[in-house]
């Protein structure tokens, strides 16, 4: 069965500072990946994915993450967090080539922006 | 306004209450979902729609029951709920099911429920 870790609950960045958001995912044949942004009182909504190609994959608000194979992991980057930026984070990884599913979801990783 | 619009966005039952969740999406979707988020859990699939027929039912217990009346239109009928089932209930829409081109998901903001 497939499944997603983000082995980080919370994350506390210096508003400006880089930051790096851990995924690693389990399945068996090649992934579909995504990460979600869901901040206070709302839904998900969808920064980044990856199907196949290029393993570096841009997304919104200045948002992009690597495919790493070998690692199968698709951590989240971002070179300079904002306030608005706080929020909670999840990886999700998704059926390739068949199934009715949606999408199996982490745990989430609740990033703080400190002034 | 958002794509997928739900109601009502908190609610309040007794276990002997018999309640209903509304899902609306207005992108012209063809598959309609219903996603549990419990805190420090993963968000869990409940139930998936696609063209108005149930494909997935993650083994949800029989007192949450979903409708489908039409591709833009999702129900999650509920009764004699526990507290444990006290969550927000999010629901989602995609172009199509299964997740073979985009697979995007758009949520709608979640419904509130807390079950006393």
């Amino acid at each position: 069965a497939q499944s997603v870790t983000q082995p980080d609950i919370h994350i506390t960045v210096s508003e400006g500072a880089s930051l790096e958001l851990r995924c690693n995912y389990s399945y068996g044949a090649t992934p579909y990946l995504f990460w979600y942004v869901q901040s206070p009182g709302q839904g998900l909504q969808l920064l980044l994915k990856y199907f196949s190609g290029d393993t570096l994959v841009q997304g919104i608000k200045g948002f992009e993450a690597e495919f790493k194979r070998s690692q199968s992991s698709f951590n989240l980057r971002k070179p300079s967090v904002h306030w608005s930026d706080a929020a909670e984070y999840f990886c999700a990884v998704g059926p390739s080539g068949g199934g009715a599913d949606g999408l199996t979801f982490g745990k989430g990783t609740h990033l703080i922006i400190q002034p | 306004e958002t794509g997928v619009t739900q109601t009502p966005r908190h609610l309040v039952m007794g276990m002997t209450n018999k309640k209903s969740l509304k899902c609306e999406q207005h992108l012209g979707h063809n598959a309609m979902y219903w996603y549990k988020q419990s805190a420090k859990k993963p968000l869990e699939l409940m139930f998936v729609y696609s063209l108005e027929e149930r494909v997935e039912n993650n083994s949800v217990p029989s007192r949450f029951s979903p409708e489908c009346p039409n591709s833009s239109h999702l129900f999650l009928h509920l009764h004699t709920l526990q507290p444990e089932d006290s969550a927000l209930y999010l629901c989602a829409s995609s172009q199509e099911a299964p997740l073979l081109n985009t697979g995007e998901l758009f949520f709608g903001e979640g419904s509130r429920l807390t079950v006393l």
